[in-house]
C-alpha cells in the first residue's frame, strides 16, 4: 500500500542554518504530496503542497519539489528561525483517496 | 474563518471508562475526518464522513469506538471501554472539495490519557 518515509529526528540546528528534511514515498499512480507542520500545542497545519511531478511548493521559505525519478519530496529552508521549531509531516494522498503520514521529524533551532 | 474547533483539549480517564470527544468543523465543509496520533507516529484515519454519511470506517476498532455526525455538521467520537493503548491525541480535520484540492484543516487535537 501507499506509505512515507521520513528522516528521524530530532533534527538539531543554530538559527541561520540550512534545513533538509528528506521524505520518500511509495505510491501507485500519481500522488499529491504535502508538508504539515504542528507547532506545540497546536493543531497540523499545511505547510505546502504539489500535485504533479516536478511541481515547486514553496510556503513561508520552506520548498520542496516532487521528484518523481526518486520518488522524493524533501523539504527545505535557506535560514530556519527559532521560531521554525515544530514537528513536521510528509504525506500524501495517492489512489485511495486518504491522507498518508510519514512518522514525523521535529525541528529544534538554538539562537 | 474560524477553524476546527475540538474539545475538550485533554482528558485523563481509568481504563474500561468511556470518553467521548467532540468536534465541529470549518463552516461548508462537507468531509469530516477523525484520526489518531500515537506519539511518535503519524496520524491515522480512523473514519471519513461525507455529510452524515460514512465513507470510510474500516480502521475503526468498532468492538469499543463509534462516531457519529447526525446533521452533517459536528461529531462525536466515543470509546467505550477505554483501553492503555487508546492513549493518544484524537485529531479532526475536514475538507472542502475545491479548485485548489482536496486539502484538510485540522482542529488542535484532544489528548487521552488512559491510566
Amino acid at each position: 500500500g501507499d506509505s512515507v518515509t521520513q528522516m528521524e529526528g530530532p533534527v538539531t540546528l543554530s538559527e541561520e542554518a540550512f534545513l533538509t528534511i528528506n521524505c520518500t514515498y511509495t505510491a501507485t499512480g500519481y500522488p499529491s504530496l504535502f508538508w504539515y507542520v504542528q507547532y506545540p500545542g497546536e493543531g497540523l497545519q499545511l505547510l505546502l503542497k504539489a500535485t504533479k511531478a516536478d511541481d515547486k511548493g514553496s510556503n513561508k521559505g520552506f520548498e520542496a519539489t516532487y521528484r518523481k525519478e526518486t520518488t522524493s519530496f524533501h523539504l527545505e529552508k535557506g535560514s530556519v528561525q527559532v521560531s521554525d521549531s515544530a514537528v513536521y509531516f510528509c504525506a500524501l494522498i495517492g489512489g485511495t483517496d486518504k491522507l498518508i503520514f510519514g512518522t514525523g521529524t521535529r525541528l529544534q533551532v538554538f539562537p | 474563518e474560524a477553524g476546527v474547533a475540538q474539545s475538550p483539549r485533554y482528558k485523563i480517564i481509568e481504563k474500561r471508562q468511556s470518553v467521548a470527544f467532540w468536534c465541529n468543523p470549518i463552516s461548508g465543509h462537507a468531509t469530516l475526518y477523525w484520526y489518531q496520533q500515537i506519539l511518535g507516529q503519524g496520524p491515522k484515519l480512523l473514519i471519513q464522513f461525507q455529510n452524515n454519511g460514512v465513507v470510510d470506517d474500516s480502521q475503526l476498532p468498532k468492538d469499543r469506538f463509534s462516531a457519529e455526525r447526525l446533521k452533517g455538521v459536528d461529531s462525536t467520537l466515543k470509546i467505550q471501554p477505554a483501553k492503555l493503548e487508546d492513549s493518544a491525541v484524537y485529531l479532526c480535520a475536514s475538507s472542502s472539495r475545491s479548485t485548489l484540492g482536496n486539502i484538510q484543516y485540522f482542529g488542535a487535537g484532544t489528548r487521552l490519557s488512559v491510566l
